[in-house]
C-alpha cells in the first residue's frame, strides 16, 4: 500500500545549528503537507505544497516539494528550543477523498 | 474561533472494558476524522465522515471500533472491547479547505 517514509528519525542538535528532515512517498503526490507536533502535543498544520519543485518559506522554516512530486524536505535555519517537538509529513491517499497518510515523523531535540 | 474539543483527556481501562471518546469539531466544518497515533508513530487514519456519512473506515477494526457521527456536527468512537494494542492517543480533527485541525486527543491506557 501507499507509504510515507521519513528520515530521519531522531535528530538532536545544538541550539544555533540547522535542521533536515526528509519525506519520501511510495507514489506521486498531488500535494503534501507538514505538521508540528510539540512533545505531549496534538498535530499542529504548517503548510501545503502543491507545485512541483515548490518551495516556501516562514520565518526560519523552508519547505521544498520535489520536482518528481514523491519527496519533500523541511529545513530549519538556527535551531531555537522553541523548535522541539516531531514534525511530520502527510500526503493524500490515491482515493482522493481529503484522507491523508502520515509519514513516521523526525523527532527533534535542540540542546539550549 | 474555537478549537476542536475532546473528552475525556486521559481514560485508563483494563483490557475487555468499553471506552468510548467524543469530539466536538470546529463549527462549520463538514469532514471530521478519527486517528489512531501509538507513541513514537505518526497518526494513523480510523475513519473520515463528510457531514454524518462515512467516507473511509477501510482501517477501523469493526468487530471492535465503531464510531457514528448522527447529527453531522459531534462524534463518538467506541471500543467493545479493548485490548492491550489499543493503548494510544486518539485523535480527532475536522478540516477546513485542505488544512487539517486536530483536537488534545484523549490518551488510552488499556492495562
Amino acid at each position: 500500500g501507499q507509504q510515507v517514509m521519513q528520515i530521519p528519525q531522531y535528530q538532536h542538535v545544538q541550539e544555533g545549528e540547522d535542521f533536515t528532515t526528509y519525506c519520501n512517498s511510495s507514489t506521486t503526490l498531488s500535494n503534501i503537507q507538514w505538521y508540528k507536533q510539540r512533545p505531549g502535543g496534538h498535530p499542529v498544520f504548517l503548510i501545503q505544497l502543491v507545485k512541483s519543485g515548490e518551495v516556501k518559506k516562514q520565518k526560519r522554516l523552508t519547505f521544498q516539494f520535489g520536482e518528481a512530486k514523491k519527496n519533500s524536505s523541511l529545513h530549519i535555519t538556527a535551531t531555537q528550543t522553541t523548535d522541539v517537538g516531531t514534525y511530520f509529513c502527510a500526503g493524500p491517499d490515491l482515493s482522493g477523498t481529503y484522507k491523508y497518510i502520515f509519514g513516521t515523523g523526525t523527532r527533534l531535540k535542540v540542546l539550549a | 474561533e474555537a478549537g476542536v474539543a475532546q473528552s475525556p483527556r486521559y481514560k485508563i481501562i483494563e483490557k475487555r472494558q468499553s471506552v468510548a471518546f467524543w469530539c466536538n469539531p470546529i463549527s462549520g466544518h463538514a469532514t471530521l476524522y478519527w486517528y489512531q497515533q501509538i507513541l513514537g508513530q505518526g497518526p494513523k487514519l480510523l475513519i473520515q465522515f463528510q457531514n454524518n456519512g462515512v467516507v473511509d473506515d477501510s482501517q477501523l477494526p469493526k468487530d471492535r471500533f465503531s464510531a457514528e457521527r448522527l447529527k453531522g456536527v459531534d462524534s463518538t468512537l467506541k471500543i467493545q472491547p479493548a485490548k492491550l494494542e489499543d493503548s494510544a492517543v486518539y485523535l480527532c480533527a475536522s478540516r477546513s479547505n485542505y488544512e487539517q485541525y486536530f483536537g488534545p486527543g484523549t490518551r488510552l491506557t488499556v492495562t
